[in-house]
């Protein structure tokens, strides 16, 4: 069974940074590019970022660009996203997901994260 | 960019009734439309991918239709664990994915 676990979330002010984790099992993690989601409370989704099975092709979204880092450990099957320079509009709950084929067929439960002082 | 546009935004129907809910690009898409599904309290669930192709464990009253620019998600025959949330999506545009802003539908 495909799961994925994401953490990290949390409160931090304006301006701060977090890194969140996403651990996955019960799949080849190697070999599925991988996605960041995130949901503003109350608000539709919003695609962050992705990278390729080798980390060799990473996309941002134009929201988050230069700012987050998203990154993978494929010997440790986890997925991660550096988060510096946050502002109140980051907040929002951050899933991870499996890719394939132009779509998302595997999500995590998410972490929450707040920005605010 | 790619903007896509879903209707209705709310859609309030009965059990057995049938739903049709739309999604709306911008600019063709081909086939590369997907739709999930989202309960409250919980992650989004794939239901259909390449407009017309059911996700495993998907029930078959979930279908998707259309090409272009023009899709539709229906449910033959709601039941009360339909009720959520249903976004559609798009990553024509590469390598940006796109989400509709989602229809709220109500059993």
């Amino acid at each position: 069974e495909v799961q994925l676990v994401e953490s990290g979330g949390g409160l931090v002010q304006p301006g701060g940074s977090l890194r969140l984790s996403c651990a996955a099992s019960g799949f080849t993690f190697s070999n599925y590019w991988m996605s960041w989601v995130r949901q503003a409370p109350g608000k539709g989704l919003e695609w962050v970022a992705d990278i390729k099975v080798d980390a060799s092709e990473i996309y941002y979204a134009d929201s988050v660009k230069g700012r987050f880092t998203i990154s993978r450990d494929n010997a440790k099957n986890s997925l991660y996203l550096q988060m510096n320079s946050l502002r109140a509009e980051d907040t929002a709950l951050y899933y991870c997901a499996t890719e394939w084929d132009l779509h998302l067929d595997n999500w995590g439960q998410g972490t929450l994260v707040t920005v605010s002082s | 960019e790619i903007v896509l546009t879903q209707s209705p935004a709310t859609l309030s129907l009965s059990p057995g009734e049938r739903a049709t809910l739309s999604c709306r690009a911008s600019q063709s898409l081909s086939s590369y439309l997907t739709w999930y599904q989202q309960k409250p309290g919980q992650a989004p669930r794939l239901l259909i991918y390449g407009a017309s192709n059911r996700a495993s464990g998907i029930p078959a009253r979930f279908s998707g239709s259309g090409s272009g620019t023009d899709f539709t998600l229906t449910i033959s025959s709601l039941e009360f664990e339909d009720s959520a949330v249903y976004y559609c999506q798009q990553r024509s545009n590469w390598p940006i994915y796109t989400f509709g802003q989602g229809t709220k539908l109500e059993i």
